[in-house]
């Protein structure tokens, strides 16, 4: 079975520091894999997903992602953190053909001033 | 993109009693799911929820403890029933188009359990 590991369970950065969040899978086939977003209170928002193609994938506010095989990661990255980005994020992997996702335990990104 | 409206957004329930929570989307989806988050924890896919049928479980849960409705493309409801302190978590309705491998998240329904 497909599972999503993601080895940090807090981060704290200090605000305009580069982020990069881990994110390592285990899928027998090639994955489809997503960054999602939970603030406070809210539901979960889609930050980028990787179908197939161009490894390096551009998502919303600024968000990239670079998938590699052959670390069978699946890693978030984003240049200059703002306040605003303090949230949980979870990565998932889904269950080709089902859109069945497997989230990881998620990471809490805390933003210093 | 959806739009996806869950009610109730958070209730507190008395342990023994059931409750159902409702999803409604602003559009034909083909894929509903139901996923509860339980405090401090990831996201766990309760079931599928199919249209005119009975939902798909997965390891864990049963129908029983979580029935489920579907009567069309855009509404679904998901009961938690005879309810513990164990079963307060946030309630997750989910809903994708088949073959975009995209699903898109409502904003949860906490249930707290006394």
């Amino acid at each position: 079975a497909q599972s999503v590991t993601q080895p940090d369970i807090h981060i704290t950065v200090s605000e305009g520091a580069s982020l990069e969040l881990r994110c390592n899978y285990s899928y027998g086939a090639t994955p489809y894999l997503f960054w999602y977003v939970q603030s406070p209170g809210q539901g979960l928002q889609l930050l980028l997903k990787y179908f197939s193609g161009d490894t390096l994938v551009q998502g919303i506010k600024g968000f990239e992602a670079e998938f590699k095989r052959s670390q069978s990661s699946f890693n978030l990255r984003k240049p200059s953190v703002h306040w605003s980005d303090a949230a949980e994020y979870f990565c998932a992997v889904e269950d080709t053909g089902f859109q069945k996702l497997v989230f990881g335990t998620g990471t809490r990104l805390l933003v210093s001033p | 993109s959806a739009v996806i409206s869950q009610k109730p957004s958070r209730d507190i329930c008395q342990r023994g009693t059931s409750l159902t929570i409702q999803c409604q989307v602003d559009s034909q989806v083909t894929m509903m799911f139901w996923y509860r988050q339980q405090p401090g924890q990831s996201l766990t896919l309760i079931a599928t929820a199919n249209q005119g049928s009975e939902a798909t479980y997965e390891s864990g849960f049963v129908i029983d403890k979580f029935p489920i409705s579907r009567p069309n493309l855009t509404f679904s409801t998901l009961t938690v029933s005879n309810m513990s302190p164990e079963d307060s978590s946030i309630y997750l309705c989910s809903v994708g188009y088949r073959g975009t491998g995209e699903l898109f998240f409502g904003e949860g329904s906490r249930l707290t359990v006394l």
